[in-house]
């Protein structure tokens, strides 16, 4: 298994401002990566953090607005940029130790955007 | 992205019966996942359940897997108050993403 914490938990932001959420893990994994869970929904697949290299996006998610930074195997940040009021999700970090195997999730960061 | 659909949304059930959902992908896999997430926290894994498996179990839990249907199924048995919680099956495609269904919210009433 793996111990995932992610900061902060939960905030609230004004629309047009920037939130960057981190992501660490108790141990070096080989992939990490990042969620989006809107209201009543399930979870959506935003990027792949590569450690070393640009992020891969998902069809719908761009560079610009959902960046992300990974600099070692054991840690990863999601900024959600020029926030609005449809930014408002819970934005989990998950890692696989290896390909096809189980991934694990952190607790997630609720955010509301006003 | 989204690939399946869960059945049913919504499951009320009373504690000691047994809870049965469904879920149903798209395309090919390497596994199946089952999730369960308590009031929109992290998600907790249940069970993975290969392609080349059946049936597994895991406790109180048991999945199957049809392959030639698309579709899997999660029983909990014995339901307690605790099991209240959204269940998620996500299907990990050849591709190697994991994709995620709709969920199903099972209550337990005490």
């Amino acid at each position: 298994s793996a111990v995932i914490s992610q900061k902060p938990s939960r905030d609230i932001c004004q629309r047009g401002t920037s939130l960057t959420i981190q992501c660490q893990v108790d141990s070096q994994v080989t992939m990490m990566f990042w969620y989006r869970q809107q209201p009543g929904q399930s979870l959506t697949l935003i990027a792949t953090a590569n450690q070393g290299s640009e992020a891969t996006y998902e069809s719908g998610f761009v560079i610009d607005k959902f960046p992300i930074s990974r600099p070692n195997l054991t840690f990863s940040t999601l900024t959600v940029s020029n926030m609005s009021p449809e930014d408002s999700s819970i934005y989990l970090c998950s890692v696989e130790r290896a390909r096809g195997e189980t991934q694990y999730f952190g607790p997630g960061t609720r955010l509301l955007v006003l | 992205s989204q690939q399946g659909e869960e059945d049913p949304q919504a499951l009320s059930i009373q504690e000691g019966e047994n809870a049965t959902m469904n879920c149903s992908y798209k395309t090919s896999i390497n596994n199946l996942q089952w999730y369960r997430q308590n009031s929109g926290r992290g998600l907790v894994h249940l069970i993975l359940i290969r392609s080349n498996e059946r049936e597994k179990h895991s406790g109180r839990l048991r999945v199957t897997l049809d392959t030639s249907k698309k579709s899997s199924s999660l029983l909990i048995t014995a339901s307690r108050a605790a099991d209240t919680a959204s269940y998620f099956c996500a299907s990990f495609s050849n591709d190697y993403k994991l994709s995620f269904g709709a969920g199903t919210t099972v209550t337990v009433r005490a």
